[in-house]
């Protein structure tokens, strides 16, 4: 079956602090792909990040990076030098290939405190 | 801008009414997914259909209906509404191609009153 678990429901850190955001996911398929999205006050939906299941190189945007283990079926997202700009709900979201759907999880919902 | 557009942004409608939620994709995606956001339940996976043919269906309630029309904008009807279904509707939309990430719309606030 498949499932994302993101079991942070909240985190607050301070400005400057770097924060990382786990994410474990489920999946019989050996094909898949995991996302992470960026929900901000606003509302919107933000398209963060991809990558496949055969691609386990670490990715680094800025202050952003990702770091995808398939050995512990983790895809955690760090933020570093975190800004108050990055306050928002995260959530990291799961494809399998024979399916095609995309299911996310619960989402964690960021504080960064002034 | 995601280039996924819906309307209306926000539906005030009474218990057992019916309401009608609309799509556009971006331009040249062929797949369209519709998502249900509530406080409790996070961001639910409803239904994906792509160039008109529903793909993948999630736990979409017998009351709610979708379809994807020629010119590939969709729509989300429910119906026999609940205070219950009061919630953000998401649309998203994304090319052919297996594991594309989807693009959201800016969501329509549905409050059942």
């Amino acid at each position: 079956a498949q499932k994302v678990t993101q079991a942070q429901t909240e985190i607050s850190v301070v400005e400057k602090e770097d924060v990382t955001l786990d994410c474990v996911y489920e999946t019989r398929d050996t094909t898949y792909y995991l996302f992470w999205y960026k929900q901000p006050p606003s509302g919107e939906l933000v398209f963060l990040i991809r990558r496949n299941s055969f691609d386990e190189q670490n990715e680094i945007s800025g202050r952003y990076s990702w770091n995808f283990q398939k050995s512990t079926s983790s895809f955690n997202f760090t933020i570093t030098a975190s800004q108050v700009v990055d306050s928002a709900v995260y959530f990291c979201a799961l494809s399998e290939a024979s399916l095609g759907k995309i299911i996310f999880g619960k989402g964690t919902r960021l504080h960064i405190l002034p | 801008d995601s280039g996924v557009t819906q309307t209306p942004k926000h539906l005030i409608t009474a218990t057992g009414q019916r309401v009608t939620l609309r799509c556009s994709p971006r331009s040249g995606d062929l797949s369209v997914y519709w998502y249900q956001q509530s406080l409790d339940q996070g961001l639910q996976f409803l239904i994906q259909y792509y160039n008109g043919e529903e793909r993948a269906k999630g736990n979409i309630l017998e009351r709610f209906s979708a379809q994807q029309f020629p010119d590939l904008h969709s729509e989300l009807n429910l119906s026999s509404l609940e205070l219950g279904d009061s919630a953000l509707y998401f649309c998203a939309s994304s090319v052919v191609r297996q594991g594309a990430e989807a693009f959201f719309g800016q969501g329509t606030r549905l409050t059942v009153v």
